[in-house]
């Protein structure tokens, strides 16, 4: 299986900061590589695919960027909305598998 | 606006086979892939599997021998069995749809919490 490492596992910022999640694959996985939102109690939501395509009502303030292994998620100017937890997730072989999840908190 | 919506029963004892089934509305049912993921209470998540057309189904494969998909168009319902559950197995199920091979999760059903207890 591929596995996906996400770092940091927990960060804390501020409205307005810039982050940046990093996600790494153990193996080149090409451009099939999505990040996800998810809040507590509810379903994940897609933000970004094919590395950086920006999913359908997504803000501009979230982007994607890499190649191969190693993947980023910046969130430009934190919202308020933004506290949450973020999955990578890879589509290129089977099982498809997810990083462990970084959750955004207030700092 | 496609949706999904989960059901089937909330607590399921050990030994038995979880049986879930997610009903899809708002566009067709065909020329998708119908996935299940699970995420145990405080973890991360897990993909179980996908059925597409009726003829191509993915497994996990640390899940294949107690998995089964199917898929009935006509209903635009598609279905996890699950059996042989233990605690370990004790999860919040969501049913998704991936746009196409390898891509992403586009839309996901709100999820449904399986205990497994006796």
């Amino acid at each position: 299986d591929i596995q996906m490492t996400q770092s940091p596992s927990s960060v804390s910022a501020s409205v307005g900061d810039r982050v940046t999640i990093t996600c790494r694959a153990s193996q080149g996985i090409s451009s099939w590589l999505a990040w996800y939102q998810q809040k507590p109690g509810k379903a994940p939501k897609l933000l970004i695919y094919a590395v950086s395509s920006l999913h359908s009502g997504v803000p501009s303030r979230f982007s994607g960027s890499g190649s191969g292994t190693d993947f980023t998620l910046t969130i430009s100017s934190l919202q308020p909305e933004d506290f949450a937890t973020y999955y990578c997730q890879q589509g290129a072989s089977f099982p498809y598998t997810f990083g462990q999840g970084t959750k955004l908190e207030i700092k | 606006q496609v949706q999904l919506q989960e059901s089937g029963p909330g607590l399921v004892k050990p030994s038995e086979t979880l049986s879930l089934t997610c009903t899809v509305s708002g566009d067709s049912i065909n020329g998708y892939y119908w996935t299940w993921i699970r995420q145990p209470p405080g973890k991360g998540l897990e993909w179980i599997g996908y059925i597409y057309n009726s003829g191509i189904i993915k497994y996990n494969p640390s899940l294949k021998s107690r998995v089964t998909l199917s898929l009935d168009t006509s209903r635009r319902q598609f279905s996890l069995n699950l059996s042989s559950v233990t605690a370990a197995d004790t999860a919040v199920y969501y049913c998704a749809r991936e746009k196409g091979r390898g891509d992403s999760l586009d839309y996901w059903g709100q999820g449904t919490l399986v205990t497994v207890s006796s």
